[in-house]
């Protein structure tokens, strides 16, 4: 199994651009979950699906951060306008069934200038 | 709602020596506990989870987590580091009922040394 994937790995992007981050899931996974990591606040869960449906997405910090999951096997985390505050790393996780083990890909290191 | 308190962020520790890890949880209701691991530039990986049963739990690499119910806690303890142990440690707890959320503590380094 080649476990989660995450592109790109790092990005580096100026103060209004649109980033947008990709994940592949483990697949047969039911559960997708959106982290965000900084030295300041930690891991910090942000969204997850549940069969494709988004269905918390209270750790969203505001209406720039959107999320996406068109199929069981992709989804995306688009900030739109970035903002240096939005430098961290951003992780993608997987899980069969509701309070299972999450399996977390590599992560996307992103640096809004 | 369920959240963990690691009770040290820095852990500096000589080679072949024991090491332990201290993590308390609070939830009014029952949870699973995790025990991750984070290598310099990588992902998470998990080390152990406790879910039910007995409350030793072996993970990889040589670590164990006790469950103590009336403590509130789930340390992690390694008999004899390596080097290669350099890593951040993450505890997690969730619900498995109500609130499938992974709630994380905020991390101990452990740093190994020659």
């Amino acid at each position: 199994d080649a476990g989660v994937i995450q592109s790109p790995r790092h990005e580096v992007t100026e103060m209004g651009q649109e980033v947008t981050l990709r994940c592949k899931p483990i697949s047969g996974h039911d559960y997708l979950f959106w982290y965000r990591q900084t030295m300041m606040r930690g891991l910090e869960l942000l969204i997850y699906f549940n069969n494709n449906v988004p269905i918390d997405d209270s750790g969203m910090p505001e209406d720039r951060f959107s999320a996406k999951m068109p199929n069981a096997s992709f989804s995306t985390l688009k900030i739109q306008p970035s903002e240096p505050r939005d430098s961290a790393v951003y992780f993608c996780a997987s899980s069969l069934g509701r309070g299972r083990t999450q399996y977390f890909g590599p992560g996307t290191r992103l640096t809004v200038l | 709602a369920q959240s963990v308190t690691q009770l040290d962020s820095q852990v500096p520790v000589f080679e072949e020596a024991p090491v332990e890890l201290r993590c308390n949880y609070s939830s009014s209701v029952s949870v699973y506990l995790f025990w991750y691991v984070q290598y310099p530039n990588q992902g998470l990986q998990l080390l152990l989870k406790y879910l039910s049963g007995s409350t030793l739990v072996k993970g990889i690499n040589g670590f164990e987590a006790e469950f103590n119910k009336s403590q509130t806690s789930f340390h992690l303890r390694k008999p004899s580091v390596h080097i290669s142990d350099t890593a951040e440690y993450f505890c997690a707890v969730t619900n498995p009922i109500n609130d499938y959320k992974l709630s994380f503590g905020a991390g101990t380094t452990v740093t190994v040394r020659a």
